[in-house]
């Protein structure tokens, strides 16, 4: 079964709007992370958020924010004021277990690729 | 700047030859690594584990004779792809997350392209 579900292969927004990626995963371990990556065509990923299964509050950081729904599985990224340097493929991953060495493996979804129009 | 570098970049190879691509943590420690593998508009897949002073973990599918993994010391990694084949070709990439770390920072290198010809 799928573990990472990203449902949209590709997004379109305007520059300086808003726009949210979604994300869906599967898993029974109560113990989890939630992580969000931007890869651009350069190939390197670069970390942009993350989200822990027993975090009470929705991660942020600068204009990206988790809307983390923990009872729906979900874990969408939303990118607010969105640049055109936001052009990229946008990967959802997961971690299972507490995060302790040799769990610190991820499974990645299929991805979302962004395009930033003018 | 990046804290996890990879070596090479970019790199051709002949079919038959082999190639090794390294992972290094810059300024920690990390006494796992994973290495990924990418083809081309695809997601990235788990190859293997590798574990400092002892035998990688590869995941099911992926031949480990041909994947060959050495975690040497506590901030280097190596992939050696063996009698590589244009099959080969692909995008690989590393991560290491630091001995200090709940788990929740989790470094990628800026991958390796290989085109094997």
């Amino acid at each position: 079964a799928q573990k990472i579900t990203q449902t949209q292969p590709g997004m379109f927004v305007q520059e300086k709007e808003a726009v949210t990626l979604d994300c869906t995963y599967d898993t029974s371990d109560p113990s989890y992370g939630l992580f969000w990556y931007k890869q651009p065509s350069s190939g390197e990923m670069i970390f942009l958020i993350y989200q822990g299964s027993y975090d009470q509050q929705n991660a942020t950081e600068g204009r990206y924010s988790l809307n983390f729904q923990k009872a729906r599985k979900s874990a969408n990224l939303v990118i607010s004021a969105s640049q055109l340097g936001d052009s990229a493929m946008y990967f959802c991953a997961m971690r299972e277990g507490r995060g302790n060495t040799g769990f610190q493996k991820l499974v990645f979804g299929t991805g979302t690729r962004l395009l930033v129009s003018p | 700047g990046a804290v996890v570098s990879q070596h090479p970049s970019r790199v051709i190879c002949k079919s038959g030859t082999s190639v090794k691509i390294e992972c290094r943590s810059l300024d920690f420690q990390a006494t796992t690594m994973f290495w990924y593998r990418q083809f081309p508009k695809k997601s990235l897949m788990l190859m293997a584990t590798s574990n400092e002073g002892s035998k990688a973990t590869y995941e099911q599918g992926v031949e480990k004779d041909k994947f060959l993994i050495n975690h040497a010391s506590l901030t280097l990694s190596t992939l050696t792809v063996t009698s590589a084949h244009p099959e080969d070709s692909s995008f690989y990439i590393c991560s290491a997350t630091p001995m200090w770390s709940s788990g929740n920072t989790i470094y990628f290198g800026e991958g390796s392209w290989l085109t094997v010809v």
